[in-house]
C-alpha cells in the first residue's frame, strides 16, 4: 500500500525567507506525485505535478526516487503563500492518496 | 465555467440515520471522486465513478456507497450513520478516469449526533 508522509503540521516562516515543505512517500511502483494547495476560504486545487517539472507561483518540487521524497520549495515566501499544502501520490490503481497536509503561515 | 457543486453544504443527522450527498461535476468532466476529510485522518479516498461505473474504491465499509448518473452527476450515500462519520465530504471531478488533476467542490459538512 502506498503512503504519503508530511512530517510537519505547521510551518511558520517570515516573508522573504525560504520555505520547504517535506513530503516522503512509500510506493513500490513508479510514482506520480502532486502538490495541492488550499487557500483560506477557497477550494482545494492543484499547485503542481512532478511530471511537468514546472514552477508555479515560484514553487518547485523535485522528485527524488532515491530518497522517496517530493519536497516543495520556494526561495522567498510571500504573505499570499499562507495556506494548507497537501502532497499526493497516484498509485497503480489510479487512486490519489493525500498526505495529512502542512499549514504554512507567512509572517509579515 | 461553473465549478464543482456539492449539496447540501451542511447537514446534521443522528446515529442510525442515512444521508445522501450530491455532486455536480464541471461540465464535460466525466469522472467524479469522493473523499472524506477529518482532522485525524486527513483526506481519505472513498470511490471514483466514470461513465456511471465505479472504477475505484477505498477502504471504507459497505455502508458507504455511491452512484453516477448519465449526466455525470454523482451521489454518495452513507447508511446507518455512526458518530465517526462526522466529516467534510469532498467531491472532485476530472476529465478522465484516474487523472491526477482533480477539481474539488467546497464539500458537504456532515455532523452526526
Amino acid at each position: 500500500a502506498q503512503r504519503v508522509t508530511q512530517p510537519e503540521k505547521l510551518l511558520s516562516v517570515f516573508k522573504g525567507a525560504p520555505v520547504e515543505l517535506k513530503c516522503n512517500y512509500s510506493y513500490s511502483g513508479s510514482p506520480e506525485l502532486f502538490w495541492y494547495v488550499q487557500y483560506s476560504r477557497q477550494r482545494l486545487q492543484l499547485l503542481l505535478r512532478h511530471i511537468s517539472r514546472e514552477s508555479i507561483k515560484g514553487f518547485t518540487a523535485d522528485l527524488n526516487k532515491g530518497e522517496t521524497s517530493f519536497h516543495l520549495k520556494k526561495p522567498f515566501a510571500q504573505e499570499e503563500d499562507s495556506a494548507m499544502y497537501y502532497c499526493a501520490l497516484k498509485d497503480g490503481n489510479n487512486r490519489l492518496a493525500f498526505g495529512k497536509g502542512n499549514q504554512v503561515v507567512v509572517i509579515p | 465555467k461553473a465549478g464543482v457543486t456539492q449539496t447540501p453544504r451542511y447537514l446534521i443527522k443522528t446515529r442510525g440515520q442515512q444521508v445522501t450527498l450530491s455532486c455536480s461535476p464541471i461540465s464535460g468532466h466525466r469522472s467524479v471522486s469522493w473523499y472524506q476529510q477529518t482532522p485525524g485522518q486527513g483526506l481519505q479516498f472513498l470511490f471514483e465513478y466514470f461513465s456511471e461505473t465505479q472504477r475505484n474504491k477505498g477502504n471504507f465499509p459497505g455502508r458507504f456507497s455511491g452512484r453516477q448518473f448519465s449526466n455525470s452527476r454523482s451521489e454518495m450515500n452513507v447508511s446507518t450513520l455512526e458518530l465517526g462519520d462526522s466529516a467534510l465530504y469532498l467531491c472532485a471531478s476530472s476529465l478522465q478516469q484516474g487523472a491526477g488533476e482533480l477539481f474539488f467542490g467546497e464539500g458537504s459538512r456532515l455532523t452526526v449526533l
